[in-house]
C-alpha cells in the first residue's frame, strides 16, 4: 500500500518555465489537497478537490492550477514559475485521518 | 486571525525529560478537530495525535498526549520522556467540522522547532 505518492522529490526550475507535480493516491480517499510550506512556516492550502471533477481554491491559489480527472490523481501545474514559488509542496489525501506525501522542494532561479 | 498560533518557535529539552508545545486556536464551530504532527530534518509529516472537540477525554498515544482545554481554545503537546528522535519540528493543525465535514481542509500553525539534548 503506497499511500499518497508524489513525483518529483526535487526540482529546480527557472523563472517562466512551466511544470507540473504529480500526486496518486490508492486508498480511494475522496478528498485531497495541495499544500506548500516556505521555510519557517507552517503548511498553507493551495487547491484541494473533494472528489473527481471537483476543484477549489484554497488560501494560496494565484500562480498554480489544479485538475481532478480521477480519484487517484491530483496533479499540480505551475505555468509561469517564479521565484516566490521556491517552497515545500506536500499532497495530502483523506478520509478520516490525512495522509501526506513526501514531498517536493522546488528551486525557482 | 490566525486560526492556529504556536507562540514557541523553539523549544530545547533534556533527554528523558518531559516537555509541552504550545497550541491554541480560533474557531466559532462546535464541531472541530485538532491534529499534531512531527516533521522531521527528513521532511516528512508524521501524524502524532488526534483531538476531536467532542471526545471527553484527554488523547493519548504512547508517549504524546494531548492537553486539551476547550474553555481555553488550547491543545497542548505533552511529550513524556523525551528520546534523541523526538528532535523535529512539530506543527498543530485543526480541521474545522466534524469528521464527516466537507471542509477537510486543515489549517496549521507556524511550527515548534524541538531539540532533544543528551
Amino acid at each position: 500500500n503506497a499511500g499518497v505518492t508524489q513525483t518529483p522529490k526535487f526540482r529546480i526550475l527557472k523563472i517562466g518555465q512551466s511544470m507540473t507535480l504529480q500526486c496518486t493516491q490508492d486508498m480511494n480517499h475522496n478528498y485531497m489537497y495541495w499544500y506548500r510550506q516556505d521555510p519557517g512556516m507552517g503548511l498553507k492550502l493551495i487547491y484541494y478537490s473533494v472528489g473527481a471533477g471537483i476543484t477549489d481554491k484554497g488560501e494560496v491559489p494565484n500562480g498554480y492550477n489544479v485538475s481532478r480527472s480521477t480519484t487517484e490523481d491530483f496533479p499540480l501545474r505551475l505555468e509561469l514559475a517564479a521565484p516566490s514559488q521556491t517552497s515545500v509542496y506536500f499532497c495530502a489525501s483523506s478520509r478520516q485521518g490525512y495522509t501526506f506525501g513526501s514531498g517536493t522542494r522546488l528551486t525557482v532561479v | 486571525a490566525q486560526k492556529i498560533t504556536q507562540t514557541q518557535p523553539g523549544m530545547f529539552v533534556q533527554e528523558k525529560e518531559a516537555v509541552t508545545l504550545d497550541c491554541t486556536y480560533d474557531t466559532s464551530d462546535q464541531s472541530y478537530g485538532l491534529f499534531w504532527y512531527k516533521q522531521p530534518s527528513s521532511g516528512e509529516m508524521i501524524f502524532l495525535i488526534y483531538q476531536g472537540s467532542y471526545d471527553e477525554q484527554n488523547a493519548t498515544e504512547g508517549r504524546y498526549s494531548l492537553n486539551f482545554q476547550k474553555a481555553r481554545k488550547s491543545a497542548n503537546l505533552v511529550i513524556s520522556a523525551s528520546q534523541l528522535g523526538d528532535s523535529a519540528m512539530y506543527f498543530c493543525a485543526m480541521r474545522e467540522g466534524g469528521r464527516g465535514s466537507t471542509l477537510g481542509r486543515l489549517y496549521f500553525g507556524r511550527g515548534t522547532q524541538l531539540t532533544v539534548w543528551p
